[in-house]
């Protein structure tokens, strides 16, 4: 079974850097597929942010690229995100996902990480 | 990066057919046949009932069906019950610059 955990801070200050991590058990990053991030905002609906191959290949939303950077660590099995400079808008609930290559859907979600930007 | 345009609600009593829109552009919708769709009870995270326009993945009750005519996509729940009740959101592969974009989701009220 796949799984897929995410961890973050909870609570970041504006202007600052969000970290996250995906962990996947249950699948390994270096048999294929695409590991992404997508968020949602409280209320609102989902934004998807970014994904990345365990090759490297990596794609990015493109209202979001300036401040995202997503990596792949096969040897840990995890999938990483940093946003930077983040602002009040950036409060979500983050989500970890597994995309088919050649298909494009997202098959498995993690259960989510809500982060909260405040001073 | 332009979001897919979603009803942003839809009611359909117990029993009848519901149909939820998803309109996009040739770069996105009208340009594949990667469109999925994904319910969301409050609270909970988002499940794939469709992919590839109109594949319903294992588990998934044959009353959920997709479509697409040009760059409109449109998901269909027919023998609505309570339990469908939930936000819906389209995605659609949007090409190697964009990737995924996501609809505004529509939430679905049983009477």
């Amino acid at each position: 079974q796949v799984l897929l955990q995410e961890s973050g801070p909870g609570l970041v200050k504006p202007s600052e850097t969000l970290s996250l991590t995906c962990s996947v058990s249950g699948f390994s990053l270096s048999s294929g597929y695409f590991w992404g991030w997508i968020r949602q905002p409280p209320g609102k609906g989902l934004e998807w942010i970014a994904s990345v191959y365990h090759s490297g290949i990596v794609y990015y939303n493109p209202s979001l690229k300036s401040r995202v950077t997503i990596s792949v660590d096969t040897s840990n099995n995890q999938v990483s995100l940093e946003l930077t400079s983040v602002t009040a808008a950036d409060t979500a609930m983050y989500y970890c996902a597994r995309t088919d290559i050649s298909t494009y859907y997202f098959d498995y979600w993690g259960r989510g990480t809500l982060v909260t930007v405040s001073s | 990066q332009s979001a897919l345009t979603q009803p942003r609600s839809v009611s359909g009593s117990l029993g009848q057919s519901v149909t939820i829109s998803c309109s996009g552009t040739s770069t996105d919708v009208g340009g594949n046949n990667y469109v999925s769709w994904y319910q969301q009870h409050p609270g909970k995270v988002p499940r794939l009932i469709i992919h590839g326009v109109d594949k319903r993945p294992s588990g998934v009750p044959d009353r959920f069906s997709g479509s697409k005519s040009g760059s409109t996509a449109s998901l269909t729940i027919s023998g609505l019950q309570a339990e469908d009740e939930a936000d819906y959101f389209c995605c659609s592969y949007a090409g190697r610059y964009s990737f995924e974009v996501f609809g505004g989701g529509t939430k679905l009220t049983v009477l």
